[in-house]
């Protein structure tokens, strides 16, 4: 069975610029997470959707976004970029049923630099 | 006050101790994670308990609801087992988390 997929791994932008990364989760996982990991502020949760719905959201500003799609891929897009967004994006997927924390499976994350 | 605190935040042990990392909380939780990430990024779940104990292999899990702790225990520590443990809280059956600071914990031959 294939684990969680992120694209792309590695990606250097500009400040100002946009970003898309992308969480294809294991087949059958209907739930999705984002999380953010800084060496000063560790990890960070990010957001939460389920069956193409959000259901959680953390405490980042509105330049954060994210979606799920139908297959239950996500992507998430951080626009108007700061150099404190240079960061590694960990998505994680789990075969959740609604209301019941399920087991947590990570992809090896995209690491975003912001120069 | 962090809702979540572990300790130590460094450990260096040699082959073949037995290891002891511990996760105070202070919120109520629906679970708590064991995670472990090796250099370059990578995190795997070790375990996730809401009670009691759990074993796999060498590695053992234990949480304690009412004293808000949990413990992880390797067996017979080896190099391999080099990496940062991460205690982590899921409230209200969410997998919004807290983490915690993470152990970094290096195994000498």
């Amino acid at each position: 069975k294939a684990g969680v997929t992120q694209t792309p791994r590695y990606l250097i932008k500009t400040r100002g610029q946009q970003v898309t990364l992308s969480c294809s989760p294991i087949s059958g996982h209907r739930s999705v997470s984002w999380y953010q990991q800084t060496p000063g502020q560790g990890l960070q949760f990010l957001f939460e959707y389920f069956s193409e719905t959000q259901r959680n959201k953390g405490n980042f500003p509105g330049r954060f976004s994210g979606r799920q799609f139908s297959n239950s891929r996500s992507e998430m897009n951080v626009s108007t970029l700061e150099l404190g967004d240079s960061a590694l994006y960990l998505c994680a997927s789990s075969p959740r049923d609604r209301g019941h924390t399920g087991e947590l499976f990570f992809g090896e994350g995209s690491r975003l630099t912001v120069l | 006050k962090n809702e979540v605190e572990q300790s130590p935040q460094n450990l260096t042990a040699q082959e073949g101790e037995f290891i002891t990392i511990n996760c105070s909380y202070s919120v109520g939780i629906s679970a708590l994670h064991w995670l472990q990430q090796h250099p370059g990024g990578g995190i795997v779940s070790l375990f996730m308990l809401s009670s009691g104990k759990k074993k796999h292999g060498r590695l053992i899990a234990t949480i304690n609801i009412q004293e808000k702790h949990s413990s992880l225990h390797i067996t017979a520590s080896h190099p391999r087992d080099s990496a940062v443990y991460i205690c982590a809280l899921s409230q209200g059956g969410s997998e919004k988390l807290v983490f915690g600071k993470g152990t970094k914990l290096t195994v000498n031959p």
